[in-house]
């Protein structure tokens, strides 16, 4: 069974950091891109970034550009987003996905809250 | 940047049909996947490449995609299908556009 499980949310104020974690199993990590897609409370999903398989290739929304990054390690099948100076406007649900190809999801984690403020 | 645009709400009596459009220049053109998110609960993939269903979604979710308009429609809508419904595109003109549509809240009357 596919299970991808978010860690490392909570309270942080503005202009601090925070490290997401997503933990898989049930399949082989080492073959998929993957991508976080956050959600602002009463809002819509937004994309955030993407990994390719095996981390030589990262992909930012303009938004978290220049502050959050994105990485992996396959050896321990987790997805990281290292998310620094953080904003009010970064205050979302963070979600990892599975994206089996092209560009699309077919699992996604519980989430995990993520509020910036004072 | 790509835009995809869906109504805010679509209301359907339980036994009929609900259609959910989604509308982006030449949408024809891309693969379109559909979500469904329950509230607090994580998005479900119920269709992708437009018109297929993964294993475990009822037959009753269908997808068409043609012009400016992809279409999610829901047969005997059950109560249960009371959700918020996303559509998302990779528009692959650029490499960070992964895009979501403005999502529709299905109400079952």
């Amino acid at each position: 069974e596919v299970q991808l499980v978010e860690s490392g949310g909570g309270l942080v104020q503005p202009g601090g950091s925070l490290r997401l974690s997503c933990a898989a199993s049930g399949f082989t990590f080492s073959s998929y891109w993957m991508h976080w897609v956050r959600q602002a409370p009463g809002k819509g999903l937004v994309w955030v970034s993407r990994i390719n398989s095996d981390g030589s290739s990262t992909s930012y929304a303009d938004s978290v550009k220049g502050r959050f990054t994105i990485s992996r390690d396959n050896a321990k099948n987790t997805l990281y987003l290292q998310m620094n100076s953080l904003r009010a406007e970064d205050t979302a649900v963070y979600y990892c996905a599975r994206d089996p190809s092209s560009g699309w999801y077919d699992y996604w984690g519980q989430g995990t809250l993520v509020t910036v403020s004072s | 940047s790509y835009v995809l645009t869906q109504p805010p709400s679509v209301s359907v009596a339980p036994g009929k049909t609900a259609r959910i459009t989604c509308g982006g220049n030449n949408i024809g053109s891309k693969s379109v996947h559909w979500y469904q998110q329950k509230p607090g609960q994580a998005p479900v993939l119920v269709i992708y490449y437009d018109s297929d269903r993964p294993s475990g979604i009822p037959e009753r979710f269908s997808g068409s995609n043609s012009g400016n308009t992809a279409t999610l429609t829901i047969s005997r809508v059950e109560a249960g299908d009371e959700a918020d419904y996303y559509c998302q595109v990779w528009d692959s003109s650029s490499d960070h556009n992964y895009v979501f549509g403005t999502g529709t809240k299905v109400t079952v009357l």
